[in-house]
Protein backbone atom coordinates (compact mmCIF):
# COMPACT_ATOMS: atom_id res chain seq x y z
CA UNK A 1 0.00 0.00 0.00
CA UNK A 2 1.43 3.47 -1.29
CA UNK A 3 1.86 6.11 1.53
CA UNK A 4 0.50 8.63 -0.82
CA UNK A 5 -3.06 8.35 -2.37
CA UNK A 6 -3.63 8.75 -6.02
CA UNK A 7 -6.44 8.42 -7.88
CA UNK A 8 -6.11 5.39 -9.93
CA UNK A 9 -7.35 6.54 -13.35
CA UNK A 10 -9.00 10.09 -14.72
CA UNK A 11 -9.90 10.93 -17.96
CA UNK A 12 -10.44 14.05 -20.33
CA UNK A 13 -11.06 14.99 -23.99
CA UNK A 14 -8.53 16.90 -26.13
CA UNK A 15 -8.40 20.19 -25.12
CA UNK A 16 -9.74 19.71 -21.92
CA UNK A 17 -7.70 20.19 -18.35
CA UNK A 18 -7.09 18.01 -15.69
CA UNK A 19 -5.96 17.37 -12.21
CA UNK A 20 -4.63 14.71 -10.82
CA UNK A 21 -4.09 14.54 -7.08
CA UNK A 22 -1.79 13.14 -4.36
CA UNK A 23 -2.95 12.98 -1.00
CA UNK A 24 -0.44 12.75 1.79
CA UNK A 25 0.20 13.58 5.33
CA UNK A 26 1.62 16.72 7.58
CA UNK A 27 4.43 13.97 7.79
CA UNK A 28 5.02 14.27 4.16
CA UNK A 29 3.18 16.31 1.51
CA UNK A 30 1.29 18.44 3.92
CA UNK A 31 4.68 19.49 5.88
CA UNK A 32 7.52 20.00 3.26
CA UNK A 33 7.48 21.86 -0.75
CA UNK A 34 9.05 18.54 -1.58
CA UNK A 35 6.73 17.45 -3.89
CA UNK A 36 7.17 15.98 -7.47
CA UNK A 37 5.20 14.50 -10.16
CA UNK A 38 6.81 12.16 -12.91
CA UNK A 39 5.28 11.15 -16.30
CA UNK A 40 5.75 7.40 -17.84
CA UNK A 41 4.81 6.09 -20.85
CA UNK A 42 4.40 2.61 -21.36
CA UNK A 43 7.77 0.76 -21.90
CA UNK A 44 9.95 3.81 -21.39
CA UNK A 45 11.31 5.91 -18.04
CA UNK A 46 9.60 7.81 -15.81
CA UNK A 47 10.24 11.65 -16.66
CA UNK A 48 10.41 14.83 -14.15
CA UNK A 49 7.44 16.87 -14.93
CA UNK A 50 7.39 18.70 -11.57
CA UNK A 51 9.76 19.36 -8.57
CA UNK A 52 9.30 20.87 -5.52
CA UNK A 53 5.62 21.29 -5.94
CA UNK A 54 5.45 23.75 -8.50
CA UNK A 55 8.89 24.28 -10.27
CA UNK A 56 8.82 22.87 -14.30
CA UNK A 57 12.20 21.51 -15.43
CA UNK A 58 13.44 22.89 -18.41
CA UNK A 59 12.14 21.65 -21.76
CA UNK A 60 8.64 20.58 -19.96
CA UNK A 61 5.52 21.86 -21.32
CA UNK A 62 3.57 25.16 -19.70
CA UNK A 63 0.74 22.51 -19.66
CA UNK A 64 1.62 21.04 -17.08
CA UNK A 65 1.44 22.74 -13.81
CA UNK A 66 2.11 21.65 -9.56
CA UNK A 67 0.12 23.29 -6.84
CA UNK A 68 -0.47 22.23 -3.01
CA UNK A 69 -3.18 22.64 -0.49
CA UNK A 70 -2.87 21.03 3.15
CA UNK A 71 -1.57 17.21 2.86
CA UNK A 72 -3.01 17.50 -0.47
CA UNK A 73 -0.66 18.03 -4.33
CA UNK A 74 -2.47 18.28 -7.49
CA UNK A 75 -0.88 17.98 -11.04
CA UNK A 76 -3.00 20.42 -13.26
CA UNK A 77 -2.52 19.58 -17.60
CA UNK A 78 -4.34 22.15 -18.96
CA UNK A 79 -5.10 21.96 -23.16
CA UNK A 80 -5.07 17.84 -23.07
CA UNK A 81 -2.77 16.57 -25.88
CA UNK A 82 -2.82 12.47 -26.86
CA UNK A 83 0.78 12.12 -25.70
CA UNK A 84 -0.35 13.09 -22.25
CA UNK A 85 -2.00 9.54 -22.26
CA UNK A 86 0.27 8.08 -19.40
CA UNK A 87 0.74 6.80 -16.57
CA UNK A 88 1.46 9.58 -13.28
CA UNK A 89 3.08 9.18 -10.27
CA UNK A 90 3.67 11.74 -7.58
CA UNK A 91 6.41 11.32 -4.80
CA UNK A 92 7.02 13.64 -1.57
CA UNK A 93 9.63 13.66 1.04
CA UNK A 94 8.66 11.75 4.33
CA UNK A 95 9.91 12.30 8.00
CA UNK A 96 8.77 8.42 8.03
CA UNK A 97 12.29 6.09 7.98
CA UNK A 98 11.46 5.84 4.30
CA UNK A 99 12.75 9.18 3.57
CA UNK A 100 10.70 9.53 0.14
CA UNK A 101 7.78 8.02 -0.93
CA UNK A 102 6.13 7.74 -4.42
CA UNK A 103 1.95 7.28 -4.83
CA UNK A 104 0.73 4.50 -6.11
CA UNK A 105 0.15 6.06 -10.14
CA UNK A 106 -2.84 7.22 -12.08
CA UNK A 107 -3.47 6.05 -15.46
CA UNK A 108 -4.52 9.33 -17.85
CA UNK A 109 -6.75 8.37 -20.58
CA UNK A 110 -7.23 10.61 -23.32
CA UNK A 111 -10.40 10.02 -24.65
CA UNK B 1 24.52 15.44 -22.86
CA UNK B 2 23.67 14.10 -19.36
CA UNK B 3 23.12 10.22 -20.10
CA UNK B 4 22.60 7.33 -17.71
CA UNK B 5 22.95 3.74 -19.23
CA UNK B 6 21.50 0.37 -17.48
CA UNK B 7 23.33 -3.01 -18.34
CA UNK B 8 21.45 -5.35 -20.19
CA UNK B 9 18.00 -7.80 -19.28
CA UNK B 10 18.95 -10.48 -16.91
CA UNK B 11 17.34 -14.07 -16.35
CA UNK B 12 18.27 -15.55 -13.30
CA UNK B 13 17.43 -18.65 -10.95
CA UNK B 14 16.71 -18.12 -7.08
CA UNK B 15 18.89 -18.46 -5.02
CA UNK B 16 21.46 -17.10 -7.85
CA UNK B 17 23.65 -13.49 -6.88
CA UNK B 18 23.50 -10.63 -9.58
CA UNK B 19 24.97 -7.38 -10.17
CA UNK B 20 23.25 -4.34 -12.33
CA UNK B 21 25.14 -1.40 -13.51
CA UNK B 22 24.26 2.03 -14.56
CA UNK B 23 27.10 4.36 -16.33
CA UNK B 24 26.75 7.85 -16.16
CA UNK B 25 28.22 10.00 -18.47
CA UNK B 26 27.82 14.00 -19.28
CA UNK B 27 27.76 15.21 -15.54
CA UNK B 28 30.18 15.39 -12.76
CA UNK B 29 29.30 11.70 -11.36
CA UNK B 30 30.83 12.05 -7.84
CA UNK B 31 28.74 15.37 -6.97
CA UNK B 32 25.40 13.82 -7.62
CA UNK B 33 23.36 11.24 -5.56
CA UNK B 34 22.11 7.90 -7.79
CA UNK B 35 19.04 6.17 -6.69
CA UNK B 36 17.40 2.89 -7.27
CA UNK B 37 13.86 2.17 -8.41
CA UNK B 38 11.56 -0.74 -8.88
CA UNK B 39 9.18 -1.73 -10.47
CA UNK B 40 7.18 -4.58 -10.26
CA UNK B 41 5.42 -6.04 -13.59
CA UNK B 42 1.80 -3.79 -13.95
CA UNK B 43 2.64 -2.06 -10.72
CA UNK B 44 4.20 1.26 -9.45
CA UNK B 45 7.81 2.95 -8.64
CA UNK B 46 9.66 2.13 -5.43
CA UNK B 47 12.26 3.89 -4.30
CA UNK B 48 15.22 1.44 -3.12
CA UNK B 49 18.45 2.96 -2.23
CA UNK B 50 20.59 5.15 -3.21
CA UNK B 51 23.99 6.26 -3.13
CA UNK B 52 26.67 9.44 -3.59
CA UNK B 53 29.61 8.56 -5.51
CA UNK B 54 31.50 11.22 -4.18
CA UNK B 55 32.17 9.39 -0.48
CA UNK B 56 30.08 5.98 -1.23
CA UNK B 57 27.31 7.12 1.53
CA UNK B 58 24.41 5.40 0.87
CA UNK B 59 20.25 5.54 1.93
CA UNK B 60 18.09 2.47 1.72
CA UNK B 61 14.26 2.57 2.15
CA UNK B 62 13.42 0.13 4.93
CA UNK B 63 11.58 -2.08 2.43
CA UNK B 64 15.13 -3.04 0.92
CA UNK B 65 18.01 -2.94 3.58
CA UNK B 66 19.50 -5.96 3.45
CA UNK B 67 17.66 -7.23 0.90
CA UNK B 68 19.98 -4.87 -1.82
CA UNK B 69 23.65 -3.93 -1.80
CA UNK B 70 24.09 -0.81 -3.65
CA UNK B 71 27.78 0.54 -4.46
CA UNK B 72 29.69 3.04 -6.94
CA UNK B 73 32.98 2.94 -9.15
CA UNK B 74 33.96 6.48 -9.60
CA UNK B 75 37.05 6.02 -11.91
CA UNK B 76 34.26 4.59 -14.08
CA UNK B 77 31.50 6.91 -13.00
CA UNK B 78 28.87 3.29 -12.77
CA UNK B 79 26.59 2.73 -9.95
CA UNK B 80 25.53 -0.37 -9.18
CA UNK B 81 23.15 -2.42 -7.50
CA UNK B 82 23.39 -5.95 -5.96
CA UNK B 83 21.62 -9.35 -5.03
CA UNK B 84 23.58 -11.90 -3.23
CA UNK B 85 20.30 -14.46 -3.34
CA UNK B 86 18.07 -13.75 -5.77
CA UNK B 87 14.05 -14.65 -5.73
CA UNK B 88 11.38 -14.56 -7.54
CA UNK B 89 9.77 -11.82 -6.16
CA UNK B 90 12.45 -9.68 -6.93
CA UNK B 91 11.75 -9.72 -10.72
CA UNK B 92 10.89 -6.27 -11.36
CA UNK B 93 12.26 -3.60 -13.86
CA UNK B 94 15.12 -1.73 -12.17
CA UNK B 95 15.81 2.11 -12.90
CA UNK B 96 18.91 4.04 -11.93
CA UNK B 97 18.14 7.97 -11.93
CA UNK B 98 20.21 11.07 -10.53
CA UNK B 99 18.66 13.01 -8.22
CA UNK B 100 18.75 16.47 -7.63
CA UNK B 101 17.14 19.34 -5.28
CA UNK B 102 16.93 18.43 -1.24
CA UNK B 103 14.00 15.95 -2.10
CA UNK B 104 14.80 12.44 -1.60
CA UNK B 105 13.05 11.39 -4.65
CA UNK B 106 13.76 14.22 -7.39
CA UNK B 107 15.41 12.32 -10.27
CA UNK B 108 16.04 14.84 -13.10
CA UNK B 109 17.40 11.92 -15.33
CA UNK B 110 17.09 8.66 -15.95
CA UNK B 111 18.16 5.42 -17.05
CA UNK B 112 16.66 2.98 -19.93
CA UNK B 113 15.98 0.41 -17.18
CA UNK B 114 17.10 -3.29 -16.73
CA UNK B 115 14.24 -6.17 -16.45
CA UNK B 116 15.60 -8.71 -13.86
CA UNK B 117 12.94 -12.00 -14.64
CA UNK B 118 13.74 -14.87 -11.65
CA UNK B 119 12.17 -17.71 -12.18
CA UNK B 120 13.31 -21.81 -11.58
Amino acid sequence: QSALTQPASVSGSPGQSITISCTGTSSDVGGYNFVSWYQQHPGTAPKLMIYDVTNRPSGVSHRFSGSKSGNTASLTISGLQAEDEADYYCSSYTTSSTLGVFGGGTKLTVL
Amino acid sequence: EVQLVQSGAEVKKPGESLKISCKSSGYSFTTYWIGWVRQMPGKGLEWMAMIYPGDSDTKYSPSFQGQVTISADKSISTAYLQWSSLKASDTAMYYCARRVGAAVINFDYWGQGTLVTVFS
